[in-house]
């Protein structure tokens, strides 16, 4: 059965350093997201991205934030410089189409921030 | 302002009971509505998916409800099992994105 892969699993990284998510959506899907959920808390929208642009962003995607599909396959999230507040589980989602479209989650990435 | 409220933040259940978790949106200008199972420290599995103009879905043991109009949707696990014991989330899409409720801690002691 078709997933949505993410890597790595989990990083550890110091405060101000740059960190790279990766996601490999699902092959025939054409909108993917980023999701994060702080430990303990609601599951909070980041960013939607569409034919190589951002359709969506939330107030959390800020400069310090972007996204990437730099090939065919894989889709990033990059923290340029990372705060103690961004220690959180980022999940990666993809759907055949939007509005409307069952969205597909990855196991998600943890990353700590030291 | 868009929020999802989820009812009962936990329950624990023998097994074998019916069980019924609630959640409630403030916005009924919905596009669909997806409920999720999250195991501890994994993603989220899609269960079931509603969309607004539908009014139940049903996959197994499991069918859930929406009633739009007064902005609440149910999900309805027959004949529990310690496997089902997870925590459920309701999440509502609006447009580009989806607003998800805290979620319900689900236990089912056999």
């Amino acid at each position: 059965e078709p997933e949505v892969t993410q890597t790595p699993s989990h990083q550890v990284t110091q405060m101000g350093q740059e960190v790279i998510l990766r996601c490999v959506p699902i092959s025939n899907h054409l909108y993917f997201y980023w999701y994060r959920q702080i430990l303990g808390q609601k599951v909070e929208f980041l960013v939607s991205f569409y034919n190589n642009e951002i359709s969506e962003k939330s107030e959390i995607f800020d400069d310090q934030f972007s996204v990437e599909r730099p090939d065919g396959s894989n889709f990033t999230l990059k923290i340029r410089s990372t705060k103690l507040e961004d220690s959180a589980m980022y999940f990666c989602a993809s759907s055949v189409r939007q509005a409307r479209g069952e969205l597909f989650f990855g196991e998600g990435s943890r990353l700590t921030v030291l | 302002k868009q929020e999802v409220t989820q009812i009962p933040a936990a329950l624990s259940v023998p097994e074998g009971e019916n069980l019924v978790l609630n959640c409630s949106f403030t916005d009924s200008a919905i596009y669909n509505l997806q409920w999720f199972r999250q195991d501890p420290g994994k993603g989220l599995t899609s269960l079931l998916l509603i969309q607004s103009s539908q009014r139940e879905q049903t996959s197994g043991r499991l069918n859930a409800s929406l009633d739009k109009s007064s902005g609440r949707s149910t999900l309805y696990i027959a004949a529990s099992q310690p496997g089902d014991s997870a925590t459920y989330l309701c999440a509502v899409e609006y447009g580009n994105k989806l607003v998800f409720g805290a979620g319900t801690i689900l236990r089912v002691k056999s």
